[in-house]
C-alpha cells in the first residue's frame, strides 16, 4: 500500500498525559499537512510542512501542540498535557505540489482523552 | 481569517432524486476542492476547480466555481445509495506560505433512502 499511513489508529489517554502521533506520507510527496476533525465538522488545519520546513501553524494551535518532520519524510504530532477538548480525529494529508494540490488523507488517529 | 460556509448541513433524499450542496467563502479563493468522506472513513479528493466560472463533470456529479471565485456548488443527478457520505468543499489560497493550505467547510451529510 503506497497511501498515507498513520499510527496509532486509536489512542486513549488520561488527561494530563502526553501523546505522540506519527504520519508517513506518500513517499514522493513533499508537502504534509495535519488537521483535526471533530464530529460533524470539516477538517481544521493545524500545520503544514514543505519537506522538513514547518511553513505555517494555525493560530488556534496552543503551545501544547508541536509537530516535526525531521528528514522531510515522516512527521510526528505531539500533544502535551492533554485536555478533554483535545479529543478528536487527527488527520494527516500529503501532496506533491509540483503536480497538483490534491491532498491524500491518511486514515487518521482517533484520540480520546478521559 | 478565511471562513468557508457550506449548506445545507444535512440532506435526505430518495434514491433517484437530485442533490446539491453549496459552498461560500468569505474571501476570494485561488482554487476550490471537493472531498467525500464516507461514514467512518477519511476525506477522499473528488475534484479541483481553478478558473472563474469553471464547470466540471464527473459522470453524475457536476461542480461549479463562481465567477467571483467565492462560491461553488456540487450537484449530483439521480442519487444512488453509493453516494451516501459527507461532502466537503475546501478553499485554497495562493501565494506566500499559505500556498496549498485548505480551509474546509462544515460539510453536507447526504443520506439516500432506497
Amino acid at each position: 500500500d503506497t497511501g498515507v499511513s498513520q499510527d496509532p489508529r486509536h489512542k486513549i489517554t488520561k488527561r494530563g498525559q502526553n501523546v505522540t502521533f506519527r504520519c508517513d506520507p506518500i513517499s514522493e510527496h513533499n508537502r504534509l499537512y495535519w488537521y483535526r476533525q471533530t464530529l460533524g465538522q470539516g477538517p481544521e488545519f493545524l500545520t503544514y510542512f514543505q519537506n522538513e520546513a514547518q511553513l505555517e501553524k494555525s493560530r488556534l494551535l496552543s503551545d501544547r501542540f508541536s509537530a516535526e518532520r525531521p528528514k522531510g519524510s515522516f512527521s510526528t504530532l505531539e500533544i502535551q498535557r492533554t485536555e478533554q477538548g483535545d479529543s478528536a480525529m487527527y488527520l494527516c494529508a500529503s501532496t506533491d505540489r509540483d503536480r497538483s494540490y490534491e491532498q491524500y488523507f491518511g486514515p487518521g488517529t482517533r484520540l480520546t482523552v478521559t | 481569517g478565511q471562513q468557508v460556509m457550506q449548506i445545507p448541513q444535512y440532506q435526505h433524499v430518495q434514491e433517484g432524486e437530485d442533490f446539491t450542496t453549496y459552498c461560500n467563502s468569505s474571501t476570494t479563493l485561488s482554487n476550490i476542492q471537493w472531498y467525500k468522506q464516507r461514514p467512518g472513513g477519511h476525506p477522499v479528493f473528488l475534484i479541483q476547480l481553478v478558473k472563474s466560472g469553471e464547470v466540471k463533470k464527473q459522470k453524475r456529479l457536476t461542480f461549479q466555481f463562481g465567477e467571483a471565485k467565492k462560491n461553488s456548488s456540487l450537484h449530483i443527478t439521480a442519487t444512488q445509495t453509493t453516494d451516501v457520505g459527507t461532502y466537503f468543499c475546501a478553499g485554497g489560497n495562493a501565494g506566500g506560505t499559505s500556498y496549498g493550505k485548505l480551509t474546509f467547510g462544515q460539510g453536507t451529510i447526504l443520506t439516500v433512502h432506497p
